[in-house]
């Protein structure tokens, strides 16, 4: 079955500091990935997807970068946070030509 | 650009009453719509799946309609139990467009309370 990961779960940083946050699938081969955000009383936002390794689409000009080193591996980067950057970050799969999201269970990240 | 209104912003009702959810988008022409709910502080959990050939989909006390044409879908909850209470989103993709990754546009959600 197929199974989505994604930590840390919770992470506290000094603004300035550098972010990287993981996702990984199993279970699926050659999925397309997603990062989103979701700020305090907004929706979600996509900041970042990728249809294979090494594309990243960029939804949104920001402070933040997204890497696929691998075919299920996304990585979400920053060399230096802001305040701004706070929110609850989601990573998501879906399958090529098919069949709905989902979703991991996301990195509350806290910007002091 | 895809825009997508959920009603009402917020519920409140008293367990056992059953209860419908409304999502609109304004581009009809969409590959999909997932219903999803999400408990404070956690991920996303996909409830329903509709294709947009398709016209409801039914799980459990949960069923969801969609009606393309007129850029809507509902969800009906059957019941409602205090465990349902949550925040319910909607979200559409528009229809594939190669190498464009299948985006989801999310509504604005519905957050529901469900009391004793």
């Amino acid at each position: 079955s197929q199974t989505i990961h994604q930590w840390p779960a919770t992470l506290v940083q000094p603004v300035g500091s550098p972010l990287s946050l993981e996702c990984t699938v199993e279970g699926t081969s050659n999925p397309n990935l997603y990062w989103y955000r979701q700020a305090a009383g907004r929706g979600l936002q996509l900041l970042f997807y990728s249809v294979g390794i090494g594309q990243i689409s960029s939804e949104v000009p920001q402070n933040l970068s997204a890497s696929r080193p691998q075919d299920r591996q996304f990585i979400l980067s920053s060399k230096k946070l802001l305040l701004s950057d706070s929110g609850f970050y989601l990573c998501a799969w879906s399958v090529q030509g098919s069949y709905g999201y989902t979703f991991g269970s996301g990195t509350r990240l806290t910007v002091v | 650009k895809q825009e997508v209104t959920q009603i009402p912003a917020a519920l409140s009702v008293p367990e056992g009453e059953n209860l419908v959810l409304n999502c609109s988008f304004t581009d009809s022409a969409i590959y999909n719509l997932q219903w999803f709910r999400q408990d404070p502080g956690k991920g996303l959990t996909s409830l329903l799946l509709i294709q947009s050939s398709q016209r409801e989909q039914t799980s459990g006390r949960l069923n969801a309609s969609l009606d393309k044409s007129s850029g809507r879908s509902t969800l009906y909850i059957a019941a409602s139990q205090p465990g349902d209470s949550a925040t319910y989103l909607c979200a559409v993709t528009l229809l594939r467009v190669t190498g464009g990754g299948n985006k989801l546009t999310f509504g604005t959600g519905t957050q529901l309370k469900v009391e004793l």
